[in-house]
């Protein structure tokens, strides 16, 4: 029983377009959520993350998008760039003390040069 | 400090033997975690610690599995009698409590290999 759900295993987008990665919860008491980027050969680099009392939250190109109503969110990138390609988790927890992380299965995003 | 290191990065075993990994947090960090992860699947949480104090344990940590954190610096995460099952990469990660957020910060992590 996934928790946390990235339907989508793999994405590609041309360099210097808009990546949307999508990721819906199912544990209505999740009010924490955090996107990690994670490359071959390394352990997962966190990216953003976006308290339940927000429905945005942005940094440089990345912006996170809560919509607690239909239990889902989702991260921007734009523009996106070659360096981009990895593959993003996203991530839950019940508190923002961190105490224990719910990841999704990830989803690979491949940018086009 | 360049972060949190794990050791070794490589382990091959053979099934029933037991293996031990060591992970070293970043320094100030009173929060160490530990991950398992197979293949197209996130990281499952499997136990963590604050300071030496293990707080909790998933549900998926067999009685095979124990961590240790002595002196609440670096810990160590053991595998008794290893399975085929076992075989999958395992994250160690590290947090500080008290800085307003709570992102974790993960090590590269020790590929186990059960054959």
């Amino acid at each position: 029983d996934q928790q946390v759900k990235q339907n989508s295993p793999s994405l590609s987008v041309q360099e210097g377009r808009i990546s949307i990665l999508n990721c819906d919860y199912t544990n209505s008491m999740f009010d924490y959520f955090l996107w990690y980027k994670k490359y071959p050969a390394e352990g997962p680099t966190f990216l953003i993350s976006i308290s339940s009392i927000k429905d945005k939250n942005e940094d440089g190109r990345f912006t996170v998008f809560l919509n607690k109503s239909a239990k889902h969110l989702s991260l921007h990138i734009v523009p996106s760039q070659p360096g981009d390609s990895a593959v993003y988790f996203c991530a839950a927890s019940i508190d923002n003390y961190g105490q224990n992380f719910v990841f999704g299965p990830g989803t690979r995003l491949s940018v086009l040069p | 400090d360049t972060g949190v290191s794990q050791n070794p990065r490589h382990k091959i075993t053979k099934r029933g033997q037991n293996v031990t990994f060591r992970c070293d947090p970043i320094s100030e960090h009173n929060r160490l975690y530990w991950y398992r992860q197979t293949l197209g699947q996130g990281p499952e949480f499997l136990t963590y610690f604050q300071n030496e104090a293990q707080l909790e344990k998933s549900r998926l940590l067999s009685d095979r599995f124990s961590a240790e954190r002595p002196k609440g610096s670096f810990s160590t995460l053991e595998i008794q009698r290893t399975e085929q099952g076992d075989s999958a990469m395992y994250l160690c990660a590290s947090s500080f409590l008290g800085q307003g957020t709570y992102e974790q910060y993960f090590g590269p992590g020790t590929r186990l290999t059960v054959t």
